[in-house]
């Protein structure tokens, strides 16, 4: 079956630290990608996404993925994390084929002290 | 602005009672969704339609009902809320080439 996996559930990290956040998916064909935020209190919203080409990909807020296709992961990063990034993060995979749906990881709920 | 609307934004209500949780958008899109989600779990994809008329179920199954009468409206029903039910509703929709979901800010349901 067509999965998402988000290894952390929990990460808090104090501010300037380095942030990864873990994604792999399941099968092999042809996926687009997306790592979307959620801020307290506010709506769902793309942090970045990948569909073909450079598999290094920037978003907003200094954020940028790398997609390594032989591990079916797409890492989520950043150099330096800011109270201000204190949210839930998700990552989503669309999987082509049968089903053509986007299929979400159980989220990381990140804490940044300051 | 083009934006993707959920009313109510929180809702407590009894056993038993019939609830719609109202979405709708003003960006064009044929495209829309209904998630729900659980505190600490995944979005699990009860709802979907890729235009007018038409309406699918997800991967979870739910007790819950949608139309779509119009492009920019995509209610959605519970006949008989239960407590089971208490969970946060997301909307969300597409762009035509499907390359990215647009999110509603969700509906908190509670059943008592």
């Amino acid at each position: 079956a067509q999965s998402v996996s988000q290894h952390n559930h929990h990460v808090i990290l104090s501010e300037a630290a380095s942030l990864e956040l873990g994604c792999n998916y399941s099968y092999g064909g042809t996926v687009n990608l997306f790592w979307y935020v959620q801020y307290p209190g506010q709506h769902l919203q793309l942090l970045l996404k990948y569909f073909s080409g450079d598999p290094l990909v920037k978003g907003i807020k200094g954020f940028e993925a790398e997609f390594i296709k032989s591990k079916f992961s797409f890492n989520l990063r950043k150099p330096s994390v800011q109270w201000s990034d204190t949210a839930e993060y998700f990552c989503a995979v669309k999987f082509y084929g049968a089903t053509n749906k986007l299929i979400f990881g159980t989220g990381t709920l990140l804490a940044v002290q300051p | 602005e083009a934006d993707i609307y959920q009313t109510p934004r929180y809702l407590v209500i009894g056993t038993g009672k019939k609830i719609t949780l109202e979405c709708s958008q003003t960006m064009g899109h044929d495209k829309m969704y209904w998630y729900q989600q659980d505190p600490g779990m995944e979005l699990h994809l009860i709802h979907y339609s890729y235009g007018v008329n038409s309406t699918e179920k997800g991967d979870l199954s739910s007790e819950s009902t949608v139309s779509r009468i119009r492009t920019e409206h995509f209610p959605l029903t519970l006949e008989s809320a239960r407590p089971s039910h208490t969970s946060q509703y997301l909307c969300a929709s597409s762009d035509p080439g499907y390359n990215e979901q647009f999110f509603g800010p969700g509906t908190r349901l509670t059943v008592l």
